[in-house]
């Protein structure tokens, strides 16, 4: 069935350094939505793209959707402790005529102070 | 706060029982979506209602049901359950019926079945 790949699954990293994952899909797609989840707590928007090549920000984060359409990434500039969470890219694809939600296998980040 | 309400926020049950998820939508949103994540898991697609009929479904297993109520408040229903169904489990609102606009979740319901 459909997929989407997270990339790296975890991180450690220090605090104030920049941080980059991705997702990939062997899809189109012509939404992505990238999600933080901390820990037992719901998912939480935090950038949607539309369209392909957009880069968008919030605050420290930037996310881009890949010229291919199958493809996404989101950094994070100096990274703070609160950053510490799980990563999730998510996306609509059509299937059997309706269009489902499907989220990637995650990236787990945790942030050293 | 996205809006979204789920009531239990815990539960413990046992196998074989019967138990009832329930979930608020943001006021306006007559999409809701059920998703379930087991441990370290990503999200799982179960079912989405729109508008009080059955939109699309997903991975979800005949011993659970749903339904969306007139009011748009959506029961996520589990039954028979098993040890394998402890997982949290997550409602989502939208509102279109689907295909790119953005979902808001609320804080989930724990479930663990002994």
């Amino acid at each position: 069935g459909q997929q989407l790949n997270q990339s790296p699954q975890s991180m450690f990293i220090q605090e104030g350094e920049d941080v980059s994952m991705n997702c990939t899909s062997s899809s189109i797609f012509n939404t992505w939505l990238w999600y933080k989840q901390d820990p037992g707590e719901g998912p939480v928007l935090l950038i949607a793209l539309y369209k392909a090549g957009e880069l968008t920000s919030n605050g420290r984060l930037t996310a881009q959707f890949g010229i291919t359409r199958k493809d996404s990434f989101l950094n994070i500039s100096a990274s703070i402790p609160s950053d510490v969470g799980i990563y999730f890219c998510a996306g609509p694809f059509l299937d059997s005529g309706t269009y489902k939600y499907i989220f990637g296998t995650g990236t787990r980040l945790k942030v050293l102070a | 706060d996205s809006g979204v309400t789920q009531t239990p926020k815990h539960l413990i049950t046992a196998t074989g029982q019967r138990v009832t998820l329930r979930c608020s939508p943001r006021s306006g949103d007559l999409s809701v979506y059920w998703y379930q994540q087991s441990l370290d898991q990503g999200l799982q697609f179960l079912i989405q209602y729109y508008n009080g009929e059955e939109r699309a479904k997903g991975n979800i297993l005949e011993r659970f049901s749903a339904q969306q109520f007139p009011d748009l408040h959506s029961e996520l229903n589990l039954s028979s359950l098993e040890l394998g169904d402890s997982a949290l489990y997550f409602c989502a609102s939208s509102v279109l019926a689907g295909g790119f606009e953005t979902q808001y979740f609320g804080p989930g319901t724990r479930l663990l079945v002994l």
